[in-house]
């Protein structure tokens, strides 16, 4: 199993700058989330999916948009990028019930200029 | 999910166990201690969990005192790989269907010296 895997590992927007982060996970993990780390910081929960066609905001949602259409991948959307969302993205997915062990992917590394 | 305290730093020779310890002095009956760490720029990665019973696998221990309220996780012979920020975070486990978030804290820094 390949696990959680991001793309791209770095990427450099201007600011007013559209993209898309991507995250793919082969665990067959129902549940799957974004989250964002900023220098010296915890995670903080972006969006979160519990299924395909079902997904929800976390703490810090502003900004950006998700989508589920398979169990497989959860993108991250940045519709206008800021240099506040200059940060390490995060993708997890975990089985869903119990104690569930969330596993995280490598990151993305994201500057808005 | 209770709130959980740990110290910002530690320092552990290597080759010797590391204790890193938690304080959740509001943790309910059914609220579990789990930990996880993160190695400089990766994803976090879970280490282990428990309930009141001390549990031990391949990569630690947790030693959960009497009352709940504090936990140390051990990591039995420290190498420089173990160096990262060790997060412990108490919360119910999941109902079946729905998964329930994991609130990372600050952490403790542990650095391993050779």
């Amino acid at each position: 199993n390949a696990g959680v895997t991001q793309t791209p590992k770095f990427q450099v927007l201007k600011t007013g700058q559209s993209m898309t982060l991507q995250c793919a996970q082969d665990m067959n993990h129902e549940y799957m989330s974004w989250y964002r780390q900023d220098p010296g910081m915890g995670l903080r929960l972006i969006h979160y999916s519990v299924g395909a066609g079902i997904t929800d905001q976390g703490e810090v949602p502003n900004g950006y948009n998700v989508s589920r259409s398979t169990t497989e991948d959860f993108p991250l959307r940045l519709l206008s990028a800021a240099p506040s969302q200059t940060s390490v993205y995060f993708c997890a997915s975990t089985k869903t019930g119990g104690h569930n062990e969330q596993f995280f992917g490598p990151g993305t590394r994201l500057t808005v200029l | 999910d209770a709130k959980t305290t740990q110290p910002t730093s530690m320092d552990c020779a290597e080759g010797r166990a590391a204790n890193l310890p938690c304080n959740h002095s509001t943790i309910s009956g059914n609220e579990y201690v789990y930990w996880y760490r993160q190695i400089h720029s990766q994803g976090p990665q879970y280490i282990i969990h428990g309930l009141k019973n001390n549990e031990t696998n391949e990569m630690a221990s947790l030693i959960i005192t009497e009352d709940r309220k504090s936990s140390t996780l051990i990591l039995p012979h420290a190498t420089l790989r173990d160096t990262a920020v060790y997060y412990c975070i108490v919360r119910l486990p999941s109902p079946s269907g729905s998964a329930r978030q994991l609130t990372f804290g600050s952490g403790t820094q542990l650095t391993v010296l050779p």
